[in-house]
């Protein structure tokens, strides 16, 4: 089955810098990557995602890069401002014989933007 | 609200008792998902459905743990003979179904603290 890894598991950046967070997964066959972000005490939110035919995809200030060879994908969020701080999850979705599966989680980045 | 619905949201049990939590998924979505997450970790699959069909049960879910979906609508978790080591938040999502890639979209949780 799908393993994801996430990378750094702690992140502290100053207001107005950028953040990146990696993600790294087992199975070539995993072919949709979304990014959930989650406040204390709340619900894992869809922040953004992307489908393994595209290598690149912007909302606003967040982007996600997708390397299908290297099987590594990253959150990259620009112009950081302190309501960013929460724990976001990377996750890949298992696909087995062309139909989707479930999604497999990394285990989180807590990320601190500093005013 | 037509988000994911989960009831109740805080549950405390002693250490034997049988709980059940509730979980009502978005309107006409076909696909449902069980979750659990602990403190640090990021959401680990338990079982999901393919409208009343339960398609797979994770490895890690002993038999003191069933899920209903009875008529494709909403779903039921129970948890037989608790442990304390079943404290966490259990988490339900929906998407709308086999599509290449739908979102995933949680509900709040049901956090279980068992005494």
């Amino acid at each position: 089955g799908e393993n994801v890894e996430q990378h750094p598991s702690t992140l502290s950046v100053q207001e107005g810098d950028s953040a990146v967070i990696k993600c790294t997964y087992s199975d070539s066959a995993s072919n949709y990557f979304p990014w959930y972000k989650q406040e204390l005490g709340k619900r894992p939110q869809l922040i953004i995602d992307i489908r393994s035919n595209v290598g690149e995809k912007k909302d606003q200030r967040i982007a996600v890069t997708l390397n299908k060879t290297a099987k590594h994908f990253s959150l990259h969020i620009t112009e950081t401002q302190p309501e960013d701080s929460a724990v976001y999850f990377c996750a890949a979705m298992e696909n087995y014989g062309g139909a989707t599966n479930k999604l497999i989680f990394g285990t989180g980045t807590l990320l601190a933007v500093q005013p | 609200d037509t988000g994911v619905s989960q009831n109740p949201r805080h549950k405390i049990t002693k250490r034997g008792q049988n709980v059940t939590f509730r979980c009502d998924p978005i309107s006409e979505h076909n696909r449902l998902y069980w979750y659990r997450q602990t403190l640090g970790q990021g959401p680990e699959f338990l079982t999901y459905f393919q409208n009343e069909a339960q398609l797979e049960k994770s490895r890690l879910l002993s038999d003191r743990f069933s899920a209903e979906r009875p008529k494709g609508s909403f779903s039921t978790l129970e948890i037989q003979r608790t442990e304390q080591g079943d404290s966490a938040m259990y988490l339900c999502a929906s998407s709308p179904g086999t599509g290449y890639n739908s979102p995933l979209h949680f509900g709040n949780g049901t956090r279980l603290t068992v005494t």
